[in-house]
């Protein structure tokens, strides 16, 4: 089990440019999710995969940002045409599948939009 | 809708008791507690599910109320590593949804 890996840590974009971060699973979860956290806030639901399909996306989130998950493996979010609105914390976290069972974060990719 | 936390913080000395409250206007199916601390991931703590079950490890336990939609973390006799911000997660609907809504968090800080 080496944990959820998140990559890259840290990212500085100038708004209007395109970005996309990584997210590798636990192997043998089923389920990812990513979350965005802002200062202070608890994290919000952005979408979520059960192996390669996405079940859900949230209404909160702009056709500006897509995500995959091919081959239900590792996962990308991405954000295109960034505004500064788009700085946060985004989290990814997977978990099984069979049951209820508690979620696996990764340590987070950080975006600073300028 | 978010889940209500409260309180926002709370500052203990070590050997305190706590008790962290989480309450949501809508029907729950299950709720996941956290631990965050500052600059990295949360960390999952436990899970409670429809029925009203209590849990506990070490000395960490959480009830889960699904008629009041409430759930409560109870840390007693706190070490200083207890300290951090904890977030609860609510899944709601028939169970058949999987996403969680966390809470805006509870910061608590355990002094010596």
């Amino acid at each position: 089990d080496t944990g959820v890996s998140q990559n890259p840590r840290h990212k500085i974009t100038k708004r209007g440019q395109n970005v996309t971060f990584r997210c590798d699973p636990i192997s043998e979860h089923n389920r990812l999710y990513w979350y965005r956290q802002t200062l202070g806030q608890g994290p919000e639901f952005l979408t979520y995969f059960q192996n390669e399909a996405q079940l859900e996306k949230s209404r909160l989130l702009s056709d500006r940002f897509s995500a995959e998950r091919p081959k239900g493996s590792f996962s990308t979010l991405e954000i295109q045409r960034t505004e500064q609105g788009d700085s946060a914390m985004y989290l990814c976290a997977s978990s099984r599948t069979g049951g209820r069972y508690g979620y696996t974060f990764g340590s987070g990719t950080r975006l600073t939009v300028v | 809708q978010q889940p209500v936390q409260s309180p926002q913080a709370v500052i203990l000395r070590e050997g305190e008791d706590a008790v962290i409250n989480c309450s949501s206007s809508k029907a729950l199916y299950s709720v996941h507690w956290y631990r965050q601390k500052h600059g990295e991931a949360p960390i999952f703590l436990m899970i409670l599910l429809k029925g009203g079950e209590q849990k506990g490890h070490d000395k960490i336990s959480a009830s889960f109320n699904e008629k009041k939609q409430q759930s409560s973390l109870y840390l007693t006799a706190s070490q200083l590593s207890y300290s951090g911000t904890y977030f609860c997660g609510t899944e709601g609907g028939g169970g058949s949804n999987y996403k969680l809504t966390f809470g805006k968090g509870t910061l608590l800080t355990v002094n010596p």
